[in-house]
């Protein structure tokens, strides 16, 4: 079965730092990886998805995440945030028609 | 946007009684998923069906049942509610096989 791990539960950067966020994934063959954002009191909004081919994988809000393989991971990355950015994030795997999430990083922004 | 709406949206209930929430779906999406959320576990799928009167269980489907009578409506029933439920319930849908989901607003359940 697959499983995901997501290290940090929360995570505080200045407005305008970069951000990077991780994500390790276990699964015996080609995941199909997602990150999904949560602002408060909302449902869930895809960033972001892994299917096949290039390894970085551009999303919406400027937000970017690279598959490795041998690390096992798909971790987020946004050059720079804005306090619009404060939310939950969420990675997934998919397979067998279903997706297993991660616990989520809480994202706080600080002027 | 997949057209996606739950009803109802907040529900406080008694330790007991049954309870059903309402996923509905204005296309045609063959995969309709039920989640629930707690702090510190993320979403945790309950139920899902890939097909009208098709369903199967997920991680945690103790205490829930579903059912799937035409393609826009998936039901979730609590048959006795508890404490442990109160949650916050999420419905997805997808739109291919590959696993690409998009979600519901949620409904706040309260069991008291």
């Amino acid at each position: 079965a697959q499983s995901v791990t997501q290290p940090d539960i929360h995570i505080t950067v200045s407005e305008g730092a970069s951000l990077e966020l991780r994500c390790n994934y276990s699964y015996g063959a080609t995941p199909y990886l997602f990150w999904y954002v949560q602002s408060p009191g909302q449902g869930l909004q895809l960033l972001l998805k892994y299917f096949s081919g290039d390894t970085l994988v551009q999303g919406i809000k400027g937000f970017e995440a690279e598959f490795k393989r041998s690390q096992s991971s798909f971790n987020l990355r946004k050059p720079s945030v804005h306090w619009s950015d404060a939310a939950e994030y969420f990675c997934a795997v998919g397979a067998n028609e279903k997706l297993t999430f991660g616990t989520g990083t809480r994202l706080t922004i600080i002027p | 946007d997949a057209g996606i709406t739950q009803s109802p949206r907040h529900k406080v209930t008694e330790t007991g009684t049954p309870v059903t929430l309402r996923c509905h779906q204005t296309e045609n999406h063959r995969y309709m998923y039920w989640y629930r959320q707690d702090p510190g576990h993320g979403l945790r799928l309950i139920h899902y069906s890939y097909g009208v009167k098709d369903t199967d269980k997920g991680e945690v489907s103790d205490g829930y049942s579903v059912s799937r009578s035409k393609t826009e409506d998936f039901l979730l029933t609590l048959e006795s509610a508890t404490s442990s439920q109160t949650s916050v319930y999420f419905c997805a849908l997808a739109r291919s096989q590959n696993n690409e989901q998009f979600f519901g607003p949620g409904t706040r359940l309260t069991v008291l």
